[in-house]
C-alpha cells in the first residue's frame, strides 16, 4: 500500500499568510494526488486533482504542485473561509490513500 | 442539481449487520466510479470500497470479505453492505463520485454522510 504522510498536521496562521502543506507518498505516484478541504461537520471538497488541476469554482489562490513522492498545497493569501482541514489522496493504486490531515487554525 | 444522498445509518451492537444506500440526482450512477469512504470521530478519512462502470470492484484490507459494494441501476442507487461490524467501525461513512477519467481525477461529488455507531 502506498504510505501517504501530510505534513504538518497543524499550522496556526493569520489570515493574508502564504501557506504551504507537503504531501509525500511512500513510493512514486506521478501526479495521481488529489487534494480536498473539509470544514467541521461538512464533507470533503475536491479542490485539486491530478496534483496540479483547480477544480471549477475553487479559488486561484489555491495551487497544487509537484509529482513522483512530493507534493505540495499552495494557498497564497489565506482567507477567513480557508480555515479547515486540508487531505492529500493519491490515485495511483488501490487501496487509495489519503494523508491524516492538515488542520488551518488562526493564530 | 448533481447530488448525492446516504442514509441507512444508525446503532447496531458488535457483530450486527446494516446497508447503507446512497441515491443519486442530477446524473447516472452507473456511468461513474463511486466510492465510500469514512471518518471515525476526530480522525481523518478513510478510503473503503469502489465500483466502476463495467462492475470492478475493489476493497480496502480493513473491510474486505465483511462489507460489499453493489449498485442497482434502476434506483440510481449505491449500496454498502457492512456485516460483523466492529466498535471501530463507527464513524461518519460517504459516498463519493469519481468522474471516470482514470487516476487523474478525484472524488467531485460527495454526499453529506450518515452515522454509523457501533456499540453494545
Amino acid at each position: 500500500d502506498i504510505q501517504m504522510t501530510q505534513s504538518p498536521s497543524s499550522l496556526s496562521v493569520s489570515v493574508g499568510d502564504r501557506v504551504t502543506i507537503t504531501c509525500r507518498a511512500s513510493q512514486s505516484i506521478s501526479s495521481y494526488l488529489n487534494w480536498y478541504q473539509q470544514r467541521p461537520g461538512k464533507a470533503p471538497k475536491l479542490l485539486i486533482s491530478d496534483a496540479s488541476s483547480l477544480q471549477s469554482g475553487v479559488p486561484s489562490r489555491f495551487r497544487g504542485s509537484g509529482s513522483g513522492t512530493d507534493l505540495t498545497l499552495t494557498i497564497s493569501s489565506l482567507q477567513p473561509e480557508d480555515f479547515a482541514t486540508y487531505y492529500c489522496q493519491q490515485t495511483h493504486s488501490f487501496p487509495y490513500t489519503f494523508g491524516q490531515g492538515t488542520k488551518l487554525e488562526i493564530k | 442539481e448533481v447530488q448525492l444522498v446516504e442514509s441507512g445509518g444508525g446503532l447496531v451492537q458488535p457483530g450486527g449487520s446494516l446497508r447503507l444506500s446512497c441515491v443519486a440526482s442530477g446524473f447516472t450512477l452507473s456511468s461513474y466510479e463511486m466510492n465510500w469512504v469514512r471518518q471515525a470521530p476526530g480522525k481523518g478519512l478513510e478510503w473503503l470500497s469502489y465500483i466502476n462502470s463495467g462492475g470492478a470492484i475493489q476493497n480496502a484490507d480493513s473491510v474486505r470479505g465483511r462489507f460489499t459494494i453493489s449498485r442497482d441501476i434502476a434506483k440510481n442507487s449505491l449500496y454498502l453492505q457492512m456485516n460483523s461490524l466492529r466498535v471501530e467501525d463507527t464513524a461518519v461513512y460517504y459516498c463519493a463520485r469519481e468522474p471516470g477519467l482514470g487516476p487523474r481525477d478525484g472524488m467531485d461529488v460527495w454526499g453529506q454522510g450518515t452515522t454509523v455507531t457501533v456499540s453494545s
